[in-house]
């Protein structure tokens, strides 16, 4: 069965510092990888994915993931972090085969510190 | 800019009542999902459609839960009987196709039963 881990609860980030968020995947075939954000009260929001072609994915609002097949991970950045950009990040996963169920993650809690 | 529609935004109910949700998601999108969200945790999959047909619903509790999506266009998730149990958000996403594209949310119903 596919899965996904994020394993930080929550990540704290001084503002105009660099910022990551683990997330690592299994599957059986090939992945298609996402990662969206839920800000308070609100729905998620997509930022990016990854299916196919360059390692380096941008997104929105600045975010970028890099694929790494070789350790099964889907990491989020931003070179320099906002306040705003406070929120609960959720990395997502399915097979390319198949069903291409989407597994969601269980979040990462991002607290960007003034 | 499309959006997935949702109603109610929260929903309060005594326990053994019956309560349903609806979900209209962005035209064109072939695709439309319900998730369960507990707090502090990732989205669920409960049941996915790609038109108008079922093509997962592994994970609804067949017993009490029933979804439709007669035309292939709006949905509807309905419990009957509500149990203490199902207290949380219940969200609608749809898709222009299941196949590596991303998902876009509706604001999710909040269901309380007492």
């Amino acid at each position: 069965a596919q899965s996904v881990a994020q394993p930080e609860d929550q990540v704290n980030v001084a503002e105009g510092n660099p910022l990551t968020v683990k997330c690592t995947y299994s599957v059986s075939g090939n992945p298609y990888l996402f990662w969206y954000v839920q800000y308070p009260n609100r729905g998620l929001q997509f930022l990016l994915k990854y299916i196919t072609g360059d390692n380096l994915v941008k997104g929105s609002y600045g975010f970028e993931a890099e694929f790494n097949k070789s350790q099964t991970s889907f990491h989020l950045k931003k070179p320099s972090a906002l306040v705003s950009d406070s929120a609960l990040y959720f990395c997502a996963v399915s097979d390319s085969g198949g069903y291409q169920k989407v597994t969601f993650g269980t979040g990462t809690k991002l607290q960007v510190i003034p | 800019e499309a959006e997935v529609a949702q109603s109610p935004r929260y929903k309060i109910t005594e326990k053994s009542q019956a309560v349903a949700f609806w979900c209209d998601p962005i035209s064109g999108h072939a695709t439309l999902y319900w998730y369960r969200q507990i707090l502090g945790q990732g989205p669920e999959l409960l049941v996915q459609f790609q038109d108008e047909s079922v093509v997962d619903d592994s994970q609804l509790p067949k017993d009490r839960f029933s979804a439709e999506r007669l035309k292939g266009v709006d949905s509807t998730l309905k419990i009957q009987p509500a149990e203490l149990g199902d207290s949380a958000m219940y969200l609608c996403a749809s898709s222009f196709n299941r196949v590596a594209y991303e998902q876009y949310f509706g604001p999710g119903t909040r269901l309380t039963v007492t």
